[in-house]
């Protein structure tokens, strides 16, 4: 099975910030990464798939970049409704692995 | 438009089974596959398998094999999730993502079961 880590597993930012959460997946993934955004109680939602394509609905302030094995998920300035869970997935092979998260909190 | 809805929150006692449902409207139900997805309390997510709509093919993960049946009634564009012989540690929350490869793009609000005597 693939391994996926992120970094960090929390941060801490500001309205306004740039911010950039990392993930890697033990073996190549060519482009299968898919990012979430998970707010308590409520369901995960896809923003972007295919490491840097924003679906459709998605602000602009989300991109992805990356290829093979380390990929990032960047929020170019922070809003008041970004602060959420992140995980990103691979779907290069089944089991799609997720990620274990990174908890993005207001400082 | 697209809605997964799911069944409601069950709370169940270890050695019981239990039935999810994933109701799908908005879209030709066999064109993607569905997806479920387990979150324990406080943790993250974990993909448990999928099931193609169109020919009812299950494949699970390692993990949930054996106790874990997924199911389909195309009539009602409906999938289901089947857990048996429960365990305390099946309390979770369970939802079904509809998609592949591209990411699951829509999902269910989530199904709560809990497991306890």
């Amino acid at each position: 099975d693939i391994q996926m880590t992120q970094s960090p597993s929390s941060l801490s930012a500001s309205v306004g910030d740039r911010v950039t959460i990392t993930c890697r997946a033990s073996q190549s993934i060519s482009s299968y990464l898919n990012w979430y955004q998970q707010k308590p109680g409520k369901a995960p939602k896809l923003l972007i798939y295919a490491t840097s394509t924003l679906q459709s609905g998605v602000p602009s302030r989300f991109s992805g970049s990356g290829s093979g094995t380390d990929f990032t998920l960047t929020i170019s300035s922070l809003q008041p409704e970004d602060f959420a869970t992140y995980y990103c997935q691979q779907s290069y092979s089944t089991p799609y692995t997720f990620g274990p998260g990174t908890k993005l909190e207001i400082k | 438009q697209v809605q997964l809805v799911q069944s409601g929150s069950e709370l169940k006692k270890p050695g019981a089974s239990v039935k999810v449902s994933c109701k799908a409207s908005g879209y030709t139900f066999t064109r993607y596959a569905i997806n479920w997805v387990r979150q324990a309390p406080g943790q993250g997510l974990e993909w448990m398998g999928w099931i193609d709509t169109n020919t009812g093919n299950p494949t699970y993960a390692q993990d949930f094999t054996g106790r874990f049946v997924f199911s389909l009634d195309t009539s009602v564009s409906k999938a289901h999730l089947q857990i048996s012989s429960l365990k305390a540690e099946d309390t979770a929350v369970y939802y079904c993502g509809r998609g592949g490869p591209r990411g699951f793009d829509y999902w269910g609000q989530g199904t709560l079961v809990t497991v306890s005597s």
